[in-house]
């Protein structure tokens, strides 16, 4: 069956370091987002990707990047970790107009 | 304005109860529409589509008004393992497709 896999599932980094977070998708969907949502709140969008080679900002995307070299995988960089970043990190992928995201199962990440 | 709002709650029912949430959208140029749910500490899912002709999952009922941009969903004869938080969902069609979630309602089904 196709899915949608973050690892890790849990990290504890220190502040200022740099902390890969991975997203990988079997669905070869085109459409991948990545979303923080911090204790008793919603989803906030980070970055998205809509293909190869396409990357474009969310509404919270200061202090983290993203690329994008193949259709199946969308790594979430933190460049500096600050405590600010310590939150849950949801990736998802869609097929595009029309149909629903799926999501992974999150990565729990805390800055110290 | 939040591109996309709803009540957060909680909303807290007997088990039976019918309990209804609204979603309110800013943008027209939304396009897609569609519930989520979310266990505490879990990936949303998604629960269901929302058509302007509505519709029906058992139990749950979508309903989309475009011209006064708001979403709903209906739960009839709640079970305990409703409780979760719900999440209205748009997509947003420009020159490229964008997911907005809203910030999600609390509900909680007491026996």
């Amino acid at each position: 069956d196709a899915e949608i896999t973050q690892s890790p599932r849990h990290k504890i980094t220190e502040t200022g370091r740099q902390v890969t977070l991975a997203c990988h998708q079997t669905w070869n969907h085109n459409n991948m987002f990545w979303y923080r949502q911090d204790l008793g709140h919603g989803l906030r969008l980070i970055h998205y990707s809509y293909g190869v080679q396409d990357t474009n900002k969310g509404e919270v995307s200061d202090g983290y990047s993203v690329s994008r070299s193949n259709t199946e995988d969308l790594p979430l960089t933190l460049e500096s970790a600050a405590s600010s970043q310590t939150s849950v990190y949801f990736c998802a992928s869609s097929a595009g107009p029309g149909g629903g995201a799926f999501f992974g199962q999150g990565t729990r990440l805390t800055v110290v | 304005r939040k591109e996309v709002e709803q009540d957060p709650g909680p909303f807290n029912v007997p088990e039976g109860a019918t309990v209804a949430f609204n979603c309110t959208y800013s943008n027209s140029a939304s396009q897609s529409f569609f519930w989520y749910r979310q266990d505490c500490r879990k990936e949303p899912k998604l629960l269901m589509s929302v058509y302007s002709s509505g519709n029906e999952d058992g139990r749950f009922t979508a309903q989309l008004n475009r011209a006064s941009q708001y979403i709903s969903l209906l739960i009839r004869d709640s079970k305990l393992s409703d409780s979760a938080t719900y999440l209205c969902v748009v997509t947003i069609y420009s020159s490229a497709s964008k997911i907005i979630f809203g910030s999600g309602t609390r509900l909680s089904i007491r026996p």
